[in-house]
């Protein structure tokens, strides 16, 4: 167990739906880090927020945003969901700002239908 | 730009025998970390190893072990007398600053390995 905590395990839902991914980070970590794993683009870094604030983006969409909150658990919000957009969401955590040493949750599987 | 190089998509062997994936990076970094996790049937992402860039020491953990060489780039990981359980996706990261200073990890795509009884 990594102690990172994400729910819902699985998702479906219909296109052009809003879905709230949530995160738990491990006790003390102050970093969240949210991936995606699709078949065709693999593991990809989404976003990171350190201590509440926004640190560093990746290949993020406009469509999706994310937060983090005062007791350090994130979510991430998709809208207008595609069919593409389905795939695996992982959130990650680490102490520092610098992603030098992350576990993973289990994921929220998400299929758009 | 950094870079995560798995070769092997898929690699098939017999249930005790060893077998070695392969991993190769670039980055411009002197100061970088390498990584490997496993992603077995269930999905989740299991960390097995963190490497820095100045510790070239070769790591065993059981039946696992890794060699990482700095003159090839590489951070290879053997499996030794391999098992069923050991079938799963496993992926080498990198962690550097090329990103805005920020460490993040780049992934290889995975080595999709698959122990036959």
């Amino acid at each position: 167990d990594s102690g990172v905590t994400q729910t819902p395990k699985h998702l479906i839902t219909a296109t052009g739906q809003r879905v709230t991914l949530r995160c738990s980070p491990r006790s003390g970590d102050l970093s969240v880090y949210w991936y995606q794993q699709s078949l065709d683009q693999g593991l990809q870094f989404l976003i990171q927020y350190y201590n509440g604030e926004e640190r560093a983006k990746g290949n993020i969409l406009e469509r999706f945003s994310a937060q983090q909150f005062p007791d350090l658990h994130s979510e991430l919000n998709l809208s207008s969901l595609e069919l593409g957009d389905s795939a695996l969401y992982f959130c990650a955590s680490s102490l520092q700002a610098q992603n030098t040493e992350a576990f993973f949750g289990q994921g929220t599987r998400l299929t758009v239908v | 730009a950094q870079k995560v190089t798995q070769a092997q998509t898929e690699i098939s062997v017999v249930e005790k025998e060893d077998v070695t994936l392969d991993c190769v990076y670039e980055t411009r970094d002197t100061t970088y970390y390498l990584f490997w996790y496993k992603q077995p049937p269930s999905g989740e992402l299991v960390f097995l190893i963190r490497r820095n860039s100045f510790d070239e020491q070769n790591e065993i953990s059981g039946r696992y072990s890794w060699n990482f060489q700095k003159s090839t780039s590489s951070f290879n990981f053997t499996i030794t007398a391999s098992q069923v359980v050991d079938s799963a996706v496993y992926f080498c990261a990198l962690s550097d600053r090329a990103m805005d200073s920020n460490y993040q990890l780049i992934w290889g795509a995975g080595t999709k390995l698959i122990i036959k009884p």
